[in-house]
């Protein structure tokens, strides 16, 4: 059962480049979540998804985009990738009705 | 505005010396309280749900409580392997999302 996997796990990119950070679970989950955490600071939720083809922006969407056309997939994409978007990434999921979420590794990305 | 607080920052303790991690919340409607265990590098690992005031979780050295304000972490003769970021959650009422806002967490080092 491998839970929540996030793909790459690390990642240098040039400001302006664009990326794709992928994340799927196979727990069935209805909700997944993208979080970033930077030192010091609380997770903060960047998008949100309630179930496939539905989507809404978090706490701190700017820059970001996501698409959830399956249950089990749930990519965020950077679009022209600024020094502000180094950070780690984390992708979570979890059941309609239950706040307890699963994690994946996290993806480590720094831009430059 | 949903807000958590977790104090202290940092914790250095001995092993086997006892102590407790804090976390304030302001929240309109609470839909539960989470604990998460960070190690280094790895994601959120699930600990505690706390859903009502006087609710109490165990789980090995570790107990958790909730107040209408707080929730504290116990930890009882702690093991170097106890090690972690200690990260507090609380999920607001309102709403269908399962919307997680975090604490900036705790790090604890437990000593031999």
């Amino acid at each position: 059962n491998a839970g929540v996997t996030q793909t790459p796990k690390f990642r240098i990119l040039k400001i302006g480049q664009s990326m794709t950070l992928q994340c799927a679970q196979d727990m069935n989950h209805n909700y997944m979540y993208w979080y970033r955490q930077d030192p010091g600071m609380g997770l903060k939720l960047i998008y949100y998804s309630v179930g496939a083809g539905i989507t809404d922006k978090g706490e701190v969407p700017n820059g970001y985009n996501v698409s959830r056309s399956t249950t089990e997939d749930f990519p965020l994409r950077l679009e022209l990738a600024a020094p502000s978007q180094t950070s780690v990434y984390f992708c979570a999921s979890s059941n309609q009705g239950q706040g307890k979420a699963f994690f994946g590794q996290g993806t480590r990305l720094t831009v430059v | 505005e949903d807000q958590v607080t977790q104090s202290p920052e940092a914790l250095r303790l001995q092993e086997g010396e006892s102590s407790s991690l804090n976390c304030s919340y302001t929240v309109s409607g609470l839909r539960g309280l989470f604990w998460y265990r960070q190690d280094p590098g790895k994601g959120p690992e699930f600990l505690f749900t706390l859903y009502s005031a006087g609710e109490e979780k165990e789980k090995e050295r570790l107990k958790a409580t909730l107040t209408k304000k707080e929730s504290f972490l116990h930890i009882t003769a702690p093991k170097p392997e106890d090690s972690a970021t200690y990260l507090c959650a609380v999920r607001p009422g309102g709403g269908a999302t399962n919307k997680l806002i975090f604490g900036t967490g705790t790090l604890l080092a437990v000593q031999p």
